[in-house]
């Protein structure tokens, strides 16, 4: 059973940069895209971007410029960072796996880590 | 950009009662749509894919339908623990990138 863990600070300051990793266990990183995913408090989900395992990337256009997530194969990790943070970037962070449907070329996200609060605050 | 509305907002209901939410897409997107369940202080899960693909281990009163713009996922008999938010979800492709509906409230 694949499982995904975030870990990194809980506290940013604002005009800092924002960075986590997560780390997937019971299964390799290999051959899949992993994405990162937010949530600010009581609000909906936004896509921030995701890498693939060959390290190519693509990111949410509302974000690309502060925006940079990379790859750790040997390590089965992949990171987020996410630069010049305001109040507005507030919000619990998530990990997740992107399956690829070869069938009808459509993706999902099939599995999650449990999430990081992430406040950015003096 | 693909852009995805879910109706109702919010929906009240009852244990035993047949429920149904909407998706729908501001263009065609044959059928590349999930729905993900979000339960307060958890990750979502992923319910339907492919529209309307159950995934391994969820149960069988769930039900996705749809295709092109218009999009439903039904829940036949609800249980206690299926009050949560749920949310829909389409990928891109050109540009690549994940959208996901504003989600809708399923409360007793």
């Amino acid at each position: 059973q694949v499982q995904l863990q975030e870990s990194g600070p809980g506290l940013v300051k604002p005009s800092e940069t924002l960075s986590l990793t997560c780390t997937v266990s019971g299964g390799s990183i290999s051959s899949y895209y992993w994405s990162w995913i937010r949530q600010p408090p009581g609000k909906g989900l936004e896509w921030i971007g995701y890498v693939y395992y060959n390290g190519n990337t693509y990111y949410n256009p509302s974000l690309k410029s502060r925006v940079t997530i990379s790859i750790d194969t040997s390590k089965n990790q992949f990171s987020l960072k996410l630069s010049s943070v305001t109040a507005a970037d507030t919000a619990v962070y998530y990990c997740a796996r992107s399956y690829y449907d070869y069938v009808w070329g459509n993706y999902r996200l099939d599995y999650w880590g449990q999430g990081t609060l992430v406040t950015v605050s003096s | 950009a693909i852009q995805l509305t879910q109706s109702p907002s919010s929906l009240s209901a009852s244990v035993g009662d047949r429920v149904t939410i909407t998706c729908r897409a501001s263009q065609g997107i044959n059928n590349a749509l999930a729905w993900y369940q979000q339960k307060p202080g958890k990750a979502p899960k992923l319910l339907i894919y492919d529209a309307s693909s159950l995934e391994s281990g969820i149960p069988s009163r769930f039900s996705g339908s749809g295709s092109g713009t218009d999009f439903t996922l039904t829940i036949s008999s609800l249980q206690p623990e299926d009050f949560a938010t749920y949310y829909c979800q389409h990928f891109n492709h050109f540009p690549p990138g994940y959208t996901f509906g504003q989600g809708t409230k399923l409360e007793i």
